[in-house]
């Protein structure tokens, strides 16, 4: 069963400019979060998203933002892009339904460097 | 709203030794509690979690955590280390065993000396 899968996996970006993240969940799971990963600042949630709808929220500037398709694969976009926004950005699936244990999958990341 | 603390951000014990990475929550009710690996270069791999009933539960790799409300921790523990131990571990909450969102703790790094 494959896995939780991001794309790309680099990426080098200069300030001002936007992003598109996509990740594409473990078959069957319709809820998919995200999270920005930095040194000294743990994993920081940014939002989920089940049924196309985000259910949930981190506190992050308007300028992140996601959206899921029909299909549960998800995109963040994060615009207008500052230096503080280099970080490893991580995709989570699981499902949120009977078969619900409470564990999240994980993809390997997207790493942002913006210069 | 809930958090979770790891005091210690870098460990280092040697291969064979035990180890105990600590993780203390705040959550006013029964929490639902986790510990993930990630290994360099990759995601996070779940260890174990707690919901309810047993306070020491068995995970994966030989690590076990013991759930101790009266001090709001949950500590993960291995009697031996292995060099292939060497990782960051995440203690992380959530309100709802997954049906809210989960909460991270900032990391604690694993080095394995020889």
């Amino acid at each position: 069963k494959a896995g939780v899968t991001q794309t790309p996996r680099y990426l080098i970006k200069t300030r001002g400019q936007q992003v598109t993240l996509s990740c594409s969940p473990i078959s069957g799971h319709r809820s998919v979060s995200w999270y920005q990963q930095t040194p000294g600042q743990g994993l920081q949630f940014l939002f989920e998203y089940f049924s196309e709808t985000q259910r949930n929220k981190g506190n992050f500037p308007g300028r992140f933002s996601g959206r899921q398709f029909s299909n549960s694969r998800s995109e963040m976009n994060v615009s207008t892009l500052e230096l503080g926004d280099s970080a490893l950005y991580l995709c989570a699936s699981s499902f949120l339904d009977s078969r619900n244990t409470g564990e999240l999958f994980f993809g390997e990341g997207s790493r942002l460097t913006v210069l | 709203a809930q958090s979770v603390t790891q005091p210690d951000i870098h460990i280092t014990v040697s291969e064979g030794a035990s180890l105990e990475l600590r993780c203390n929550y705040s959550y006013g009710a029964t929490p639902y509690l986790f510990w993930y690996v990630q290994s360099p270069g990759q995601g996070l791999q779940l260890l174990l979690k707690y919901f309810s009933g047993d306070t020491l539960v068995q995970g994966i790799k030989g690590f076990e955590a013991e759930f101790k409300r009266s001090q709001s921790s949950f500590n993960l523990r291995k009697p031996s280390v292995h060099w292939s131990d060497a990782a960051e571990y995440f203690c992380a909450v959530s309100a709802d065993g997954g049906y809210q969102k989960v909460t991270f703790g900032i990391g604690t790094k694993l080095q394995v000396i020889p």
